[in-house]
């Protein structure tokens, strides 16, 4: 079973301030992905990277498949960035996700 | 397009009690998934559907059972609800892809459910 470890678990900046967020899961994997949870519950889909980088306005996602790690930025982060993000390891196939506990990230104004 | 839609949003039942909640996709997706999200914990798998009339247990199937009797949907059933299976349930679809490679989950909006 893989597991999946996120930090912070928590985490407030400043407005404008660079985030990272970091993901590491213990058994290879066919791609991993980044989601985004608002207040409001839903769940939507940042990112899904299975090698290198991917860059979507002002977040990035990195992934080291040696090191079992992956990353996600925000640049400039805004107060409405604030949201539980989620990384989840991806076997492959029909699999389901295994997903980390969250980050709660609050950006102040 | 709707994507993923879950019914009902919200529920209370009494223990023991019995319900159905409903997943309904309109992308003509292949694999559907049902997980549970509970406080301090990720989310978890129940169940996951590969197609039509198949079904399989992901990581804590005990005390639900599921059917995807149309491609379009995917019940998730409480046969006796337990005090222990309150949580927020999300469905979620997603496309085998070309040679199967990966594809993106989408998520419903979750269904929030009490057990007393």
């Amino acid at each position: 079973k893989n597991e999946v470890e996120q930090s912070p678990q928590n985490l407030t900046a400043q407005e404008g301030e660079f985030i990272t967020i970091n993901c590491s899961y213990s058994v290879g994997i066919s791609a991993l992905h980044w989601l985004q949870q608002h207040p409001g519950g839903g769940i939507v889909s940042l990112f899904m990277l299975s090698s290198g980088k991917k860059k979507h306005g002002r977040l990035i996602a990195t992934i080291n498949i040696q090191e079992k790690h992956s990353s996600l930025h925000i640049t400039a982060s805004h107060p409405r960035d604030s949201a539980v993000y989620i990384c989840a390891a991806h076997g492959g196939g029909a699999d389901g996700l295994t997903f980390g506990k969250g980050t709660h990230l609050i950006i102040q104004p | 397009n709707a994507g993923v839609t879950q019914t009902p949003k919200f529920r209370v039942l009494k223990t023991g009690q019995s319900m159905t909640l409903l997943c309904a996709q309109d992308m003509n997706h292949e694999y559907m998934y049902w997980y549970r999200q509970d406080p301090g914990m990720g989310l978890r798998l129940i169940h996951y559907s590969v197609g039509e009339g198949t079904t399989a247990k992901g990581e804590v199937p005990d005390g639900y059972n599921v059917s995807r009797l149309k491609k379009q949907n995917f019940l998730l059933g409480l046969e006796s609800a337990a005090p222990s299976q309150t949580s927020v349930y999300f469905c979620a679809s997603s496309y085998p892809g070309i040679h199967y490679s990966n594809q993106p989950q989408h998520f419903g909006d979750g269904t929030r459910l009490s057990i007393l």
